[in-house]
């Protein structure tokens, strides 16, 4: 069964264009999380949202934007596409986000790879 | 913001040597994850350690934490081809979220 999945693998378009990436986790988490990862593996987290707390990267584009129609899905659309946002951009989930008590150990999707022509 | 750093940043052994990897950060932490990821996969969680603790063990994963140094280490025993990977080490502090160093790229040699 997959725990957390995306849609979809690959996506080529545009410089300009708007796009979405779809996110769903079937383990009942409370927290989803957007990652992009660049072509020299570093993760950066770009988004962690739960039903109570939005918190956003402040180096993140206001292009970027989650949208949580709810709680196993966290969508992220991007308006303007630029070549810069070219990079896979992972979505994960943990039980109940960075309060102090919890492990946050948190579980991926398989990515998707955007290239921005 | 704080971020972990892994060293080295490529390593390169042969089938059934030890393969040791080090993460350090710059302020207190919860707890230590690391993880790996496969190529052109997501991230997969292996192992966690927390800050009052100094070791664990998971099958061939063992992991040290040293808080005095901010610094924690994975060592692979017996590697095998399979283990080939990226593995990156990530830190968890009060209420932000997870952060992630940059990740050892592992070759295992048959």
């Amino acid at each position: 069964d997959t725990a957390v999945s995306q849609t979809p693998k690959y996506l080529v378009t545009q410089m300009g264009n708007d796009k979405s990436i779809k996110c769903e986790q079937n383990l009942g988490h409370d927290t989803m999380y957007w990652y992009k990862q660049d072509s020299k593996k570093f993760l950066k987290i770009m988004f962690s949202y739960n039903n109570k707390e939005l918190i956003i990267n402040e180096t993140v584009p206001n292009r970027f934007s989650p949208k949580s129609p709810d709680k196993a899905h966290l969508n992220l659309h991007i308006n303007s596409l630029e070549l810069g946002d070219s990079a896979v951009y992972f979505c994960a989930s943990s039980q109940a986000g960075t309060s102090g008590g919890d492990t946050n150990e948190q579980f991926f999707g398989p990515g998707t790879r955007l290239t921005v022509l | 913001s704080q971020q972990g750093e892994e060293d080295p940043q490529a390593l390169s052994i042969q089938e059934g040597e030890n393969a040791t990897m080090n993460c350090s950060y710059k302020t207190s932490i919860n707890n230590l994850q690391w993880y790996r990821q496969n190529s052109g996969r997501g991230l997969v969680h292996l192992i966690l350690i927390r800050s009052n603790e100094r070791e664990k063990h998971s099958g061939r994963l063992r992991v040290t934490l040293d808080t005095s140094k901010k610094s924690s280490s994975l060592l692979i025993t017996a590697s095998r081809a399979a283990d080939t990977a990226s593995y990156f080490c990530a830190t968890l502090s009060g209420n932000t979220p997870l952060v992630f160093g940059k990740g050892t790229r592992l070759s295992v040699i048959a």
